[in-house]
């Protein structure tokens, strides 16, 4: 596997479930993120990881609930969402510019339904 | 707080003409990094090209070049020679350089290209 992975790509699951967003990278980067993307609307940030520790959490719900245990995965654990919640999930991760980074490389993005 | 603006929801071009998709920004920062990325269907958002704030020279990758104007905060990514494989959503994105790499992005610009 090479980049940024995502599973699964695709979710439907009811308000009352439980789920969980894997995302690995295979880059070497020591920051990860999550975003969020409506439709007709921009990509949101939701929280960001540099080295393993939350440094942004963009005043997401708490029904979303980020856990990095290394730098080289992120998940997104999900519970008793909204109907509006349904978008595509996307995870990126880069180099902290510090050590020289700039471009975020993204994953394929999971695409939830919430019914 | 940073914003990014793109006025173009849709463009066409023809296949082997140049496109320039727009984006205009607002930042009181004087040091920032200014992106365009390629959302094809599939999901995955595609790295195009970079421009900092202080570079002198517009950035140019392959048939990718973007055209900075710092005095109207403007950052124009102009596609030579569309290929069929360039219908895609385009996104501009900015980065503030102080602080975490937060992204910072418009609401796309959807690209045509027709035979």
């Amino acid at each position: 596997e090479t980049g940024v992975t995502q599973t699964p790509r695709h979710l439907v699951m009811g308000m009352t479930n439980k789920k969980s967003l894997k995302c690995e990278q295979h880059l070497g980067h020591n920051a990860m993120y999550w975003y969020k993307q409506s439709a007709k609307k921009p990509l949101e940030l939701m929280f960001v990881y540099n080295f393993k520790e939350q440094t942004e959490n963009n005043s997401v719900p708490s029904r979303f609930s980020p856990e990095c245990p290394n730098s080289s995965h992120l998940f997104l654990h999900l519970h008793t969402l909204q109907p509006e919640d349904s978008a595509l999930y996307l995870c990126a991760s880069s180099q902290d510019k510090a050590s020289g980074g700039n471009e975020q490389f993204f994953g394929p993005g999971t695409r939830l339904t919430v019914l | 707080a940073q914003k990014i603006t793109q006025t173009q929801p849709g463009m066409f071009v023809q296949e082997k003409e140049a496109v320039t998709l727009d984006c205009t920004y607002d930042t009181s920062d004087q040091s920032y990094g200014l992106f365009w990325y390629k959302q094809p269907s599939s999901g995955e958002m595609i790295f195009l090209i970079y421009q900092g704030s202080y570079d002198e020279q517009n950035a140019t990758e392959g048939r990718y070049s973007l055209n900075f104007q710092k005095a109207r905060k403007s950052a124009n990514l102009v596609i030579s020679a569309s290929q069929l494989g360039d219908s895609a959503m385009y996104f501009c994105a900015m980065r503030e350089e102080t602080g975490f790499q937060k992204l910072v992005f418009g609401t796309g610009t959807r690209l045509l290209v027709s035979p």
